[in-house]
C-alpha cells in the first residue's frame, strides 16, 4: 500500500511557464513534507519542505502548497527553466513517529526550451 | 566540500557473494540512512541510524545488515547477494529529527 503517491510519471512544460507537480498521501499522521530533485547519476537534492502547521512555503521560484483536508501537496515552479528538468520526489514523515521518510515514486519534469 | 561520499559507484556481484557498501559524511550529522531505488518504486528505506550507536530497520531490511562505525560512517552489508537486490543504493545524512536529508550519488549494484 503506497502511502505517498505521485500519480503523474512525467510532465512537459514550456520554458517560462508554470510547472505543477502533485503528491497525495494517505496517512493522516504525516505532518512534515519535503520535495527533492534528482538529476541522472546523482543523488536527490533537497528543494523545499513544509510543516503541517503551514499551508504554503516559498523559496525563490519554488512554492509548496499543502491541503491537509485533501491530503494533497503540490510543488509550483515559476518560471520553469530548462535546468529544472529532472525527477522530482515528494516525501512525508510523521514527527510523532520514528525517523522514517516515505517517498513517492517521482515525476519526471521536462522543461522545453 | 564532499558532503556524503559513497563507495563504490558501481559493482557487479554473483549470487551468493557478500559485499559492503561504504558511506561517509563530513557534515557532522547525527542521523544516517540507507535507501534503495528501483524502477517505478521511488526510494525505500532499508536501515537508518538516528544517532551514533543506534540502528533501526526501515521498510525493506531483509537481506541487509548495517554498522554505524562512528558518527561519520554508516556501512551497508549484503551477506549473500540475491538478484532481487539489484538496485541503486543511496546513503543519506541529516542533522537530526525530521531535517532535510543530504544524499550521496549512489552505488549501482548488479547481481547476476
Amino acid at each position: 500500500d503506497q502511502q505517498v503517491k505521485q500519480n503523474s510519471p512525467s510532465l512537459s512544460v514550456q520554458e517560462g511557464r508554470i510547472s505543477i507537480l502533485n503528491c497525495d498521501y494517505t496517512n493522516s499522521m504525516f505532518d512534515y513534507f519535503l520535495w527533492y530533485k534528482k538529476y541522472p547519476a546523482e543523488g536527490p537534492t533537497f528543494l523545499i519542505s513544509i510543516s503541517s502547521i503551514k499551508d504554503k512555503n516559498e523559496d525563490g521560484r519554488f512554492t509548496v502548497f499543502l491541503n491537509k483536508s485533501a491530503k494533497h501537496l503540490s510543488l509550483h515552479i515559476v518560471p520553469s527553466q530548462p535546468g529544472d528538468s529532472a525527477v522530482y520526489f515528494c516525501a512525508a514523515s510523521a514527527t510523532s513517529g520514528t525517523y522514517k521518510y516515505i517517498f513517492g515514486t517521482g515525476t519526471r519534469l521536462k522543461v522545453l526550451a | 566540500n564532499a558532503g556524503v561520499t559513497q563507495t563504490p559507484k558501481f559493482q557487479v556481484l554473483k549470487t551468493g557473494q557478500s559485499m559492503t557498501l561504504q558511506c561517509a559524511q563530513d557534515m557532522n550529522h547525527n542521523s544516517m540512512y540507507w535507501y534503495r531505488q528501483d524502477p517505478g518504486m521511488g526510494l525505500r528505506l532499508i536501515y537508518y541510524s538516528a544517532s551514533e550507536g543506534t540502528t533501526d530497520k526501515g521498510e525493506v531490511p531483509n537481506g541487509y545488515n548495517v554498522s554505524r562505525l562512528n558518527k561519520r560512517e554508516f556501512s551497508l552489508r549484503l551477506e549473500s547477494a540475491a538478484p532481487s537486490q539489484t538496485s541503486v543504493y543511496f546513503c543519506a545524512s541529516s542533522e537530526g529529527n525530521f531535517q532535510p536529508q543530504h544524499f550521496g550519488d549512489g552505488t549501482r549494484l548488479s547481481i547476476l
